[in-house]
């Protein structure tokens, strides 16, 4: 069982559109959690991480953590077509030997 | 100028065959890790290691193996290769490893085909 969770698995908005996208993890020990995102062929970029409840802001991306529901979002203003592209969620319970667990993915598409 | 360099970019091989995917991060990281990702599959964690010591092996055959020759060097030999393989395999260091020092920067990747 995937122990990340991402949806929608697919999204389409038009350019200069609000992208939100949902990631939620089934395992109550973590802690840390990170976007990262990845253009068709090319490796995955860390985009924003957030590790407090609340909000943190970088530019057009917003990311929200509520750590009692493990529930993390990220929202993107004004889209534009350069962010289609792969957005992976990624979570750690943050020992010292924790690793990173993905998600599957968001697929955002920004049609022009 | 690449800091997670992975040779080679892409890979064709034979079943049953044998390969050694490369990897050096000049980061100034701590720990290293492989990372697979396939259309059949999320990005998945293999092995982590720290101080050239292997931390954690979520990969079940033996078939895997990582090689540490320097803190800043982790291989991948995969031996007796099945089209199964076939995938993308990251390499990917992070500064430290608890808390914000598991962010992890992945190399470009090498592309593995097994036919």
């Amino acid at each position: 069982q995937q122990k990340v969770q991402q949806s929608p698995e697919s999204l389409i908005v038009p350019e200069g559109g609000m992208a939100s996208l949902n990631c939620t993890s089934s395992d109550r020990n973590v802690d840390y959690f990170w976007w990262y995102r990845q253009h068709s062929g090319k490796s995955p970029k860390m985009l924003m991480s957030i590790f407090s409840n609340g909000e943190k802001e970088e530019g057009r991306f917003t990311v929200h953590l509520n750590k009692a529901s493990l529930h993390t979002s990220l929202h993107i203003r004004d889209s534009q077509p350069s962010d289609s592209a792969l957005y992976l969620c990624a979570a750690s319970p943050g020992g010292s030997n924790a690793k990173l667990t993905f998600g599957k993915g968001t697929k955002l598409s920004v049609k022009s | 100028d690449p800091k997670i360099i992975q040779k080679p970019k892409y890979l064709v091989a034979v079943t049953g065959s044998e390969k050694i995917l490369i990897c050096e991060q000049y980061l100034g990281h701590n720990a290293m890790y492989w990372y697979r990702q396939s259309a059949k599959k999320p990005l998945e964690f293999m092995f982590s290691y720290s101080y050239q010591k292997l931390m954690d092996n979520q990969t079940a055959s033996s078939r895997f193996q990582p090689q540490s020759s320097k803190k800043n060097h982790l291989d991948l030999q995969i031996t007796a290769l099945k089209p199964d393989d076939s995938a993308t395999y990251f390499c990917a260091s992070s500064p430290g490893t608890g808390g914000s020092q598991n962010t992890l920067y992945f190399g470009a990747g090498t592309r593995l085909s097994v036919l």
